[in-house]
């Protein structure tokens, strides 16, 4: 069975400041890993998606995420934060293969701080 | 981009009634829906794969008779809590993805969620 691991439940930061967020899964087989933000009050929106190719990923918002398999990570970086940019991330993984069901893990909630 | 609507987005209801919560895709067609429940400070947990035409497929641990879903057309799933209890009161959130040239995308759109209070 697959899991995620999302290994920081809170990451306070200052505006401008870098900030990666960590996640690391498990599974037997091969997999697709995503990033979603939530927004107080707001659903789950997508910021980025590995399914193939190359293992450095960039989404919306200026955030991007490196797929290492060897050590079955997949952390989201910004290299400058916002105020804006405060939320709950969450990484979640799929075993794709035509299935869309996804493993959430418990989610970080980053605060940016002025 | 893609939307997904809930409704209602919060209900408060006494033990024992039903209430059915629905979840639309208002711009794109979607085989396949899917219901999850989150905790307070928890992640999102899948209840079941809705699918249009079709019995739904509920995860391990779900009580299949407790939720009702049903995925009558393409753009719209029902999920109904039956008899509900106190401990039914969660954040239920449902999400479609639309479909690329006919195979899966893998992008889910989320819906806003339904706050459900039973008491």
């Amino acid at each position: 069975a697959q899991s995620v691991t999302q290994l920081d439940s809170q990451v306070p930061v200052f505006e401008e400041a870098p900030v990666e967020l960590r996640c690391n899964y498990s599974s037997s087989v091969s997999v697709y890993l995503f990033w979603y933000v939530q927004y107080p009050n707001q659903g789950l929106q997508l910021l980025l998606k590995y399914l193939s190719g190359s293992t450095l990923v960039k989404g919306i918002n200026g955030f991007e995420a490196e797929f290492n398999k060897s050590q079955t990570s997949f952390h989201l970086r910004k290299p400058s934060v916002h105020i804006s940019d405060t939320a709950e991330y969450f990484c979640a993984v799929s075993e794709g293969g035509g299935s869309e069901k996804l493993v959430f893990g418990k989610g970080t909630k980053l605060t940016v701080n002025p | 981009g893609a939307v997904v609507s809930q409704h209602p987005s919060w209900v408060i209801c006494k033990s024992g009634t039903s209430v059915k919560i629905e979840c639309r895709s208002l711009d794109f067609q979607a085989t396949t829906m899917f219901w999850y429940r989150q905790f307070p400070k928890q992640s999102l947990m899948l209840m079941a794969t809705s699918n249009e035409g079709s019995k739904a497929t509920y995860e391990q641990g779900v009580e299949k008779d407790k939720f009702l879903i049903n995925h009558a057309s393409l753009t719209l799933s029902t999920l109904t809590v039956t008899s509900a209890h106190p401990e039914d009161s969660s954040f239920y959130i449902c999400s479609a993805s639309p479909p690329l040239f006919g195979r899966p995308s893998y992008e889910q759109y989320f819906g806003p969620g339904t706050r459900l209070t039973v008491t």
